[in-house]
């Protein structure tokens, strides 16, 4: 069965300091990537997302993710957080099947210290 | 452009009952797919419907049911209800074509608490 996970339940960091949020998928046919974003009481949102092309993908906010094929992964990094960037994160894969659905990570969750 | 609606935000329910969760989505998206959020556990696929079709099913038991109309509405239905059914539902729309194409858009959650 198809699955994603994520390497940390809940991340620390101080200001300024930088990200870097691991996330593997176990499928070996052809995906879409994803990472959303959840801030506290606000919907789930689009981080950044990738289709094809280019594996190194920015996203909103000065988040970017690397889609390496081989390892299965999509990480996802920024080089200087803000305490405006505690959220939960999760990253997600759309299996691209006759029927396609996606499957979300069990979550990383960010807290930022001023 | 309205986003996805859903509806109630908020219910309280006790064990064996039922409940039946509403999900407007975006104008002119056809699929919507439904999650289950609780802490530690993430996003748990539910379904999918494109054009009142289930394409997709998650690996839930039979009480868990839902369905789509043909303006693409769709509601969820959750029988006989248990403590572990209390959670976050999550509707999210998408279309396959056009500027977002394929990207899920989710709605703020219908939060059901089964006591």
């Amino acid at each position: 069965a198809q699955s994603v996970s994520q390497h940390n339940h809940h991340v620390i960091l101080s200001e300024a300091a930088s990200l870097e949020l691991g996330c593997n998928y176990s499928y070996g046919g052809t995906v879409n990537l994803f990472w959303y974003v959840q801030y506290p009481g606000q919907h789930l949102q689009l981080l950044l997302k990738y289709f094809s092309g280019d594996p190194l993908v920015k996203g909103i906010k000065g988040f970017e993710a690397e889609f390496i094929k081989s390892k299965f992964s999509f990480n996802l990094r920024k080089p200087s957080v803000q305490w405006s960037d505690t959220a939960e994160y999760f990253c997600a894969v759309r299996v691209k099947t006759s029927y396609d659905k996606v499957i979300f990570g069990p979550g990383t969750s960010l807290s930022v210290i001023p | 452009k309205a986003g996805v609606t859903q509806t109630p935000r908020y219910l309280i329910k006790t064990r064996g009952q039922q409940v039946t969760l509403s999900c407007s989505p975006i104008s002119g998206h056809r699929s919507v797919s439904w999650y289950q959020q609780t802490p530690g556990q993430g996003l748990q696929f539910l379904f999918e419907y494109f054009s009142e079709t289930q394409r997709n099913k998650g690996n839930f038991p039979g009480r868990f049911s839902g369905r789509q109309f043909s303006n693409s509405r769709s509601e969820m239905n959750v029988s006989t209800l248990e403590l572990g059914d209390s959670a976050l539902y999550l509707c999210a729309s998408s279309s396959p074509a056009g500027a977002g194409a394929n990207v899920l858009t989710f709605g703020a959650g219908s939060r059901l608490t089964v006591l």
